[in-house]
């Protein structure tokens, strides 16, 4: 049970690049998460799914797209790549809502992009 | 919206030292209140959590009460160690809508010998 696993753990871009990070789940997680860690900043949200085939706009959200195509994974595209981009990138997920003590996030080991 | 004020860092403690961290948060309805803590180089993992008011989390000698009056969530610790360095993370979230969490910045600790 390997939890939340993201590929790959570091990048370095140069800006215009584009680039695809994945994110993969075995613990049948019905929502999963893209986050951003800045310092000084928290983790801030820029998309989430809450199944398989959806995805919605998180709070920072421009200049990145996801996909959702199997439950077990949530992709996150960078289709060109600018400076402001450089940052954490964490992955998370966690069960429907509705079942009880189900709103706990799960969280990948984060992946260190870095855009020149 | 929703928003988590956590005093900032870094704070600096001898081992054995008491702890507090100060959380408060602003939020429409009736939200889950959580710590999480980020050791150095890995991902965030759940320290503790509290789903309503009145409620108290607690994990690995971590506590935390979740005051609907005073609208915090501090977290406290009667003895820390050397291995409690890293930094927490204060969140809440609102059922439905994807649980999406909404993050303080941050409090990093570190404890000395």
């Amino acid at each position: 049970n390997a939890g939340v696993t993201q590929t790959p753990k570091f990048r370095v871009l140069k800006t215009g690049q584009s680039m695809t990070l994945l994110c993969a789940q075995d613990m049948n997680h019905e929502y999963m998460y893209w986050y951003r860690q800045d310092p000084g900043m928290g983790l801030r949200l820029i998309h989430y799914s809450v199944g398989e085939g959806t995805t919605a706009k998180g709070e920072v959200p421009d200049g990145y797209n996801v996909s959702r195509l199997k439950k077990q994974n949530f992709l996150l595209g960078l289709e060109s790549a600018a400076p402001s981009q450089t940052s954490v990138y964490f992955c998370a997920s966690s069960y429907f809502y509705r079942l009880p003590n189900t709103d706990t996030q799960y969280f990948g080991p984060g992946t260190r992009l870095t855009v020149l | 919206g929703n928003s988590v004020t956590q005093m900032e860092g870094p704070v600096t403690l001898s081992e054995e030292a008491f702890l507090t961290i100060n959380c408060t948060y602003t939020a429409t309805g009736y939200p889950s209140l959580f710590w999480y803590v980020q050791y150095p180089g890995e991902g965030l993992q759940l320290l503790l959590k509290a789903t309503k008011a009145d409620d108290k989390g607690s994990n690995k000698g971590f506590e935390a009460t979740y005051r609907k009056e005073t609208t915090s969530f501090h977290l406290e610790k009667g003895s820390v160690q050397v291995s409690d360095s890293a930094v927490y993370f204060c969140a809440l979230s609102e059922r439905g809508g994807g649980n999406k969490l909404t993050f303080g910045t941050g409090t990093q600790l570190k404890v000395e010998l």
